[in-house]
């Protein structure tokens, strides 16, 4: 069946640091891949989307890539604030109308 | 901005009872979402919904549950007789395409089973 890891429940860096996030699948060839944001009691917030073709792709400090050969997504916060501290989400799409959401990853921003 | 609306924001209810939440969705969007969150765990696909009808739905998605459009900017998650498992956060989301499109999620309704 499909299955979605993000690569550790919790992540603490400092202030300033380059956060990076893991998102990998197994039996799976999504078309799309998202990352979200979630804050405590909230729903999802879009932050990227990115292609099966695409490697990279950014936005401000953002920057994602996806390795279709690793079956395997990477997530990086440049110049990390407090206020980037959540949790993040990936989640997958192919063809259809569901997605499928990682397990997420509760990123701490220390000051 | 547009947003996506959920009412109410918390139900609490009995187990056996019948709960419906609402969701308005953005107003030019032609696809649209629920999903659920159990405390502490992943984000859970519930079912599509496209042109009136189910489009794709999960192995959660029992005959207990059912949604509905019942007018041009509603969209309802009805579960006729609620069980404790089924408590948790209710994620309504909209999209203007399914191509990879980027999903609009609402605040969420949060229903406790008792």
């Amino acid at each position: 069946s499909q299955k979605i890891e993000q690569n550790s429940e919790a992540l603490n860096i400092q202030e300033g640091k380059t956060a990076t996030l893991t998102c990998n699948y197994t039996n799976y060839s999504p078309a799309y891949l998202q990352w979200y944001r979630q804050d405590p009691g909230r729903g999802p917030v879009f932050l990227l989307l990115i292609r099966e073709n695409e490697k990279e792709k950014r936005k401000e400090r953002l920057k994602v890539t996806f390795d279709t050969t690793l079956k395997q997504s990477l997530f990086h916060i440049t110049a990390s604030q407090p206020a980037d501290s959540a949790t993040y989400l990936c989640a997958l799409h192919r063809g259809t109308y569901k997605y499928i959401f990682g397990t997420g990853t509760r990123l701490k921003v220390l000051a | 901005e547009p947003e996506v609306t959920q009412t109410p924001s918390h139900q609490v209810t009995q187990m056996g009872q019948e709960v419906i939440l609402r969701c308005v969705p953005i107003s030019n969007h032609l696809y649209f979402y629920w999903y659920r969150q159990i405390l502490g765990q992943k984000v859970e696909f519930l079912v599509s919904f496209y042109n009136n009808e189910i489009s794709e739905k999960s192995e959660i998605f029992d005959d207990q549950f059912s949604v509905e459009r019942p007018d041009g900017s509603n969209f309802t998650l009805k579960i006729r007789s609620t069980k404790l498992e089924d408590s948790a956060m209710y994620f309504c989301a909209s999209s203007e395409g399914t191509s990879g499109e980027t999903q609009y999620f609402g605040p969420g309704t949060r229903l406790l089973v008792l």
